[in-house]
This record gives structure tokens, sequence and C-alpha cells, in this order.
């Protein structure tokens, strides 16, 4: 069966500093990818999708980015954070017309 | 364009009693439609789906959506709450332009002992 990991799970970090969160997917091949964000009371934003290695959309500008070096490996990172980049940060995978979620990413910019 | 809209950002209900929360979708092609449900601190969770088969659609944890065209409605529904099933619960409608998911702004479910 398909898995999603995703980590850390949480972490708080200074303004200014760089981000890296990874999301791995297991028991599929060659998934569509997704980074979404949910900021303190407010729904899903997704951020980032992709449907194959190196191949990255991104659905809003900001300081982030995502990359995809592998098939089922999904990174979302920064090289400054602000402190409007805190909020839940969620990993997913797609197959077939549904997305599977990882667990979840805290993210607190201090 | 496809939208999703979930009436009521906050539903409460009491221990026992039904659970309705609502959604209505607007899609130009016939939609696959989605529930997820998230607890707190966790990820999100399929719930349910609707692919075009029965239009009544069956979930985990006792429930269950029924897909009505007429309204473009996909309410979801239990017919008794536990105290576990407080939780956020999120509609979604599949965009097969783009591979993603269209989603409403989430209704939190209260139950009240």
């Amino acid at each position: 069966s398909q898995t999603i990991h995703q980590w850390p799970a949480t972490l708080v970090q200074p303004v200014g500093s760089p981000l890296s969160l990874e999301c791995t997917v297991e028991g599929t091949s060659n998934p569509n990818l997704y980074w979404y964000r949910q900021a303190a009371g407010r729904g899903l934003q997704l951020l980032f999708y992709s449907v194959g290695i190196g191949q990255i959309s991104s659905e809003v500008p900001q300081n982030l980015s995502a990359s995809r070096p592998q098939d089922r490996q999904f990174i979302l990172s920064s090289k400054k954070l602000l402190l409007s980049d805190s909020g839940f940060y969620l990993c997913a995978w797609g197959g077939g017309n549904t997305i599977y979620f990882g667990e979840g990413s805290w993210l607190t910019v201090v | 364009a496809q939208s999703v809209t979930q009436l009521g950002s906050h539903v409460s209900v009491s221990e026992g009693a039904l659970v309705l929360l609502r959604c209505n979708y607007s899609s130009s092609v016939p939609p696959y439609l989605f529930w997820y449900v998230q607890y707190p601190n966790q990820g999100l969770q399929l719930l349910l789906k609707y692919t075009s088969a029965a239009t009544l659609v069956k979930g985990i944890n006792g429930f269950e959506a029924e897909f009505k065209k007429s309204e473009t409605s996909f309410h979801l529904t239990k017919p008794s709450a536990h105290m576990s099933d407080a939780a956020e619960y999120f509609c979604a409608v599949s965009d097969e332009s783009n591979y993603q998911l269209i989603w409403g702004a989430g209704t939190k479910l209260i139950i009240k002992p």
C-alpha cells in the first residue's frame, strides 16, 4: 500500500533563517505531488504541485520554492523565512483523481 | 470555473444527534467530489468520494454523502454524532484540467455532550 511521510513534524525557526521540509511517498510510481499550507484559522492553500521529476508549478508568488529531485521526493524550501510563513504545511500525493495527505509539519517563525 | 461552498464555518450538534454538513459546488463537467476530515494537529484524511457511480456514497466512521446533480450539492451526513467526530471537514471538487482539487473553506464540527 501507499504511504506518505513528511518531516520534521514541528519546527521553530527565526526570521531570516532557511527552511527545508521533506516529503517522500512509497508504494507508487510517478505520483502527482503537492505542498499545501494552512495558516491559523484559514483553509487550504495550494503552494506547489509537480507532475514529474523537475516539473514544478507554483500557485502563489512567495519566498518559498519546491523541488522534486527524485520521483517520490518533494522538498519545500526557503532561503529566508518571514513571520507570515508560519503555518501548517501539508504534503500530498495524487493517484487517479484522489489526493492523499501526509501528517503535516507545524512551522513557527519567530 | 469550478468552486466549492461550504455553508457554515462552524456546526454544533449534540452527541447522538444527526450531523449534516453542507457542500455545494459548481462545475461545467461531471465532477468528482470529496469529503476530507482533519483532526486537530493532523493531516487530512479521505472520508469518502463520489466518482460518478452510485449517488449515495458511504465513507468511513459511519458518514455518507449524497450527490444531487439538480441541486449541485454533496452534503455529508451521519445519523448519530459521536464525540470523536469533532474535527474540521473539507469538501472538494476535482479540477480535471490540472490535477488539483478545488477546496471549500472547511466546516468545524463541534459535538456537545
